[in-house]
This record gives structure tokens, sequence and C-alpha cells, in this order.
């Protein structure tokens, strides 16, 4: 059974560094592109990026683009979405998901809270 | 960055049909863009339903289909069930970065 499973709930302060994890199970995690998804509180999805974890080809939507950085180690399967400065506003669930067939399986969601 | 634009809301009644669309602010949505459906119930991680333009992954309801329509994307629902109220974002591919529009909230009433 194919499975992302994300790490659990943050919360941080302002201008605090943080690195979240979504870890691939079930299949060749080497093989799929990996997506990140930005949902803030009561709003809609957005595409932030993807990591294709066999070569750590990594694309961003402009949007998210030297805000955060996607990475991947293929070793343990798992793909990590990192900032080094947060802020209050990316206080949201980001999902990951395998991009790579079709979206076909999401991870549960990782709430990131910034708050003073 | 391209904008993808979707009806803020629809109702349908329990068995009647109704049709999303998905436009795009650089014109004509074509099976280029590879357009996908997805389904968000409230507190839920989302799942798609559709990709490229029209196929299905083995857990999609019969009762959805995906299509273009007049320069859209467009995910019709057949017999609508009370299951199905939830949001429905699409998505759009812009030379591989992909871009979602603003979500559709289906009320099955």
């Amino acid at each position: 059974e194919v499975q992302l499973v994300q790490s659990g709930a943050e919360v941080r302060e302002p201008g605090e560094s943080l690195k979240i994890s979504c870890k691939g199970s079930g299949y060749s995690f080497t093989n799929y592109w990996i997506g990140w998804v930005r949902q803030m509180p009561g709003k809609g999805l957005e595409w932030m990026g993807m990591i294709y974890p066999g070569d750590s080809d990594t694309r961003y939507s402009p949007s998210f683009r030297g805000q955060v950085t996607i990475s991947a180690d293929k070793s343990i399967s798992a793909a990590y979405l990192q900032w080094t400065s947060l802020k209050a506003s990316d206080t949201a669930i980001y999902y990951c998901a395998r991009q790579g067939n079709y979206f076909d399986s999401w991870g549960q969601g990782t709430l990131v809270t910034v708050s003073s | 960055q391209a904008v993808v634009t979707q009806e803020p809301s629809v109702t349908v009644s329990p068995g009647g049909t109704v049709t999303l669309t998905c436009g795009s602010s650089t014109g004509a949505v074509t099976s280029g863009h590879y357009p996908y459906w997805f389904q968000q119930r409230p507190g839920q991680a989302p799942r798609t339903l559709i990709y490229d333009t029209n196929k299905k992954h083995s857990w999609t309801p019969a009762r959805f289909s995906g299509s273009l329509l007049g320069g859209k994307a467009a995910l019709t629902l057949s017999g609508a069930q009370p299951e199905d109220e939830a949001e429905y974002y699409c998505s759009l591919s812009y030379s591989g970065v992909r871009v979602f529009g603003g979500g559709t909230k289906v009320t099955v009433l």
C-alpha cells in the first residue's frame, strides 16, 4: 500500500526555522515526483513545488521560490519542506502528495502555526 | 503567474446534475494544461478525482466525469449524492508549474 506519512504539528515563533517531512512507503520512492501544497486557514489549495527524489530535481511555483526549500533524502524515502525564517503568514496546513502518479496519494497534512 | 478561475459555489439537488468549470487567465484551457480535479471534505486531505482532463483513479465514482467545454475544463457530477457535498478544486499545469483554482463549494440540497 502506497503511503505518505507527514511529521506532526509544529508551533514556532516568527523568525524561527523549521523543517517538516513526508515519508513514503509501499513504492519506489525515487521514481515519483513529490509535490507540496499549502492550505492557509479557511482558504484554498496552493501548489508550492515538487521534487524528484531520484536526482533531487526541484521545481518551484514562482509564488514560493526563495520562500521555502524543498529537498529529499532518498536513502530514507523522505521529502522535506524547510523555512529559514518563518512569518505569521506561513501558518497553514502543508500537504505532500505523490504528484508523479497523478496525485494518487496524499499525506495527512502538517499544521504549522507561527505565533508570538 | 496565471490565474485559474472557478465558480465560488453551486447547489445541486440530490440525484441532480451539475457542471463545475475551470478557466485560465491565459486563454482557452486545453489538454496540454493537464487539468486535474480534486475533492476535499472538511477536515480531510484532498483526493484526486480526475487527471489529464478526463481520466479517473480507481476510487473515482462513476458519477464524476471530466471534459473540456467552451474553452474551460469541466467536472460534471451526474446523480449527486449527499456525500458529494465538498469543496472541489481544479488545477492546471503551465509548463510544469501547477496552479490551483480557488475552489467551488458544492452543496447537495
